[in-house]
């Protein structure tokens, strides 16, 4: 089993839509929790970070969590084609400095 | 104003040739990391040094060897170049016991290995 997966997509949705992407880890170690967007050819840039159960809204984006089901999803309200991107879902265990990464979901806004 | 850079940002190269990637980083962190993007866009850790001590060692080949001669700069020194050495090599920042913040990433080096 991987340390975090997601599904690769691509999540594809119309402009407007609220985008929903999954993320679930198996360390119950974990402590902290990161939503990175990568554009093509770019690097990651964080977008969100969690550490404790339930939501944490931040503009268009909020990131949900739930530690007892080792889920941490992300969701993106009126999308927008400029939110067409790769999202990292990444999990620090804080024991560890490192932060371990998931595949990525590709996204595509359809305008 | 480049807060985590990085040189060159495209290298290629043959095989069996020896490179340097260079990594600094104005953000005051005292951490610094080496990450690894395959064609997957799956990123995996490599080194990490704190205050120059090496903190994580990875399973990844000895031609790999990391340096850091300050808090602020991590190089990454590749001998033997070899085919599945090609990827895109991120560099990235952050700063332990403060808070729970991610990483800061530099702009990456693509290798491609020829």
């Amino acid at each position: 089993q991987k340390e975090v997966e997601q599904n690769s997509g691509p999540l594809s949705v119309p402009e407007g839509a609220i985008a929903s992407l999954n993320c679930t880890y198996s360390d119950r170690g974990s402590q902290s929790f990161f939503w990175y967007r990568q554009y093509s050819g770019k690097s990651p840039e964080l977008i969100m970070s969690i550490y404790s159960n339930g939501d944490k809204e931040d503009g268009r984006f909020t990131a949900q969590l739930n530690k007892a089901s080792q889920y941490v999803s992300l969701l993106i309200r009126d999308s927008q084609p400029s939110d067409s991107a790769t999202y990292l879902c990444a999990v620090k265990v804080d024991s560890s400095y490192k932060l371990i990464f998931g595949s990525g979901t590709r996204l595509l806004v359809r305008p | 104003d480049t807060a985590v850079s990085q040189t060159p940002k495209y290298l290629v190269t043959q095989m069996g040739n020896d490179k340097s990637i260079k990594c600094e980083q104005n953000l005051g962190h005292d951490t610094m990391y080496w990450y690894k993007q395959d064609s997957k866009k799956f990123l995996k850790i490599m080194f990490s040094y704190n205050n120059k001590e090496l903190i994580i060692n990875e399973t990844v080949p000895n031609r790999f060897s990391p340096k850091s001669p300050d808090k602020a700069h991590l190089n990454l020194h590749i001998n033997s170049l070899e085919l599945g050495d090609s990827a895109v090599y991120f560099c990235a920042s952050s700063q332990i016991g403060v808070g729970n913040y991610g990483y800061t990433f530099g702009s990456g080096t693509r290798l491609t290995v020829v």
